[in-house]
């Protein structure tokens, strides 16, 4: 079915350490996946995305890996900040012509100082 | 701020009432999305319009009547709706429904069915 999980719902760590958070995706046809961010009162923020043609993308203090043969997608950020402290969802589109996104339910980061 | 503006914040309203969401942009983009976020829930795709066309219905119940009257707007009118339907609706929007364009995302709106 058309799914995406993600493995822990909250993940603590203390500030500086290097934060890793999973998701598992369940459709082998998804092309394009996504990292967004959602603080509370926000809605969710863009962090980086990677095409299913890649393995691997890096971006400022974050880089996501693709695993195309168990369906897994991780996000990791570095020297991890109080700022990042949020919920962080994974979402991979179904291709077609609507842009439509299957999200995960989310992963809570915790930033202890 | 991500260009996407969302109006009301809060709403509460009661079962019997009638209300709309509304939904700006000013990113010049050619999409636009309602999402359903509830709590210990995934992000719920409702709508998807492209260049004032809906393109998508995800099984929307019709309590829920969306209308695009142009690319930059996008309201969601809301009438008998029940204590369930409960939750944040975002609103976001896209370059294009095409390809991967990143979706930007609105505040939402907190919603409140008595």
């Amino acid at each position: 079915g058309e799914s995406v999980g993600l493995h822990l719902p909250t993940l603590s760590v203390q500030e500086g350490d290097n934060s890793i958070i999973n998701c598992a995706y369940s459709n082998s046809a998804s092309d394009y996946f996504i990292w967004y961010k959602q603080e509370s009162g926000k809605g969710p923020q863009f962090i980086i995305d990677i095409r299913s043609n890649m393995d691997k993308r890096q971006g400022q203090r974050v880089t996501v890996l693709l695993n195309k043969t168990v369906k897994h997608l991780s996000l990791q950020i570095a020297a991890t900040q109080p700022g990042d402290s949020a919920v962080y969802f994974c979402a991979e589109r179904i291709p077609g012509n609507t842009g439509k996104l299957i999200f995960g339910q989310g992963t809570t980061l915790q930033v202890k100082p | 701020e991500t260009g996407v503006t969302q109006t009301p914040r809060h709403l509460v309203m009661g079962m019997t009432n009638k209300k709309s969401l509304k939904c700006e942009q000013h990113l010049g983009h050619n999409a636009m999305y309602w999402y359903k976020q509830s709590a210990k829930k995934p992000l719920e795709l409702m709508f998807v319009y492209s260049l004032e066309e809906r393109v998508e219905n995800n099984s929307v119940p019709s309590r829920f009547s969306p209308e695009c009257p142009n690319s930059s707007h996008l309201f969601l009118h809301l009438h008998t709706l029940q204590p369930e339907d409960s939750a944040l609706y975002l609103c976001a929007s896209s370059l294009g429904v095409a390809g991967v364009d990143t979706q930007y995302f609105g505040p939402g709106t907190r919603l409140t069915v008595l």
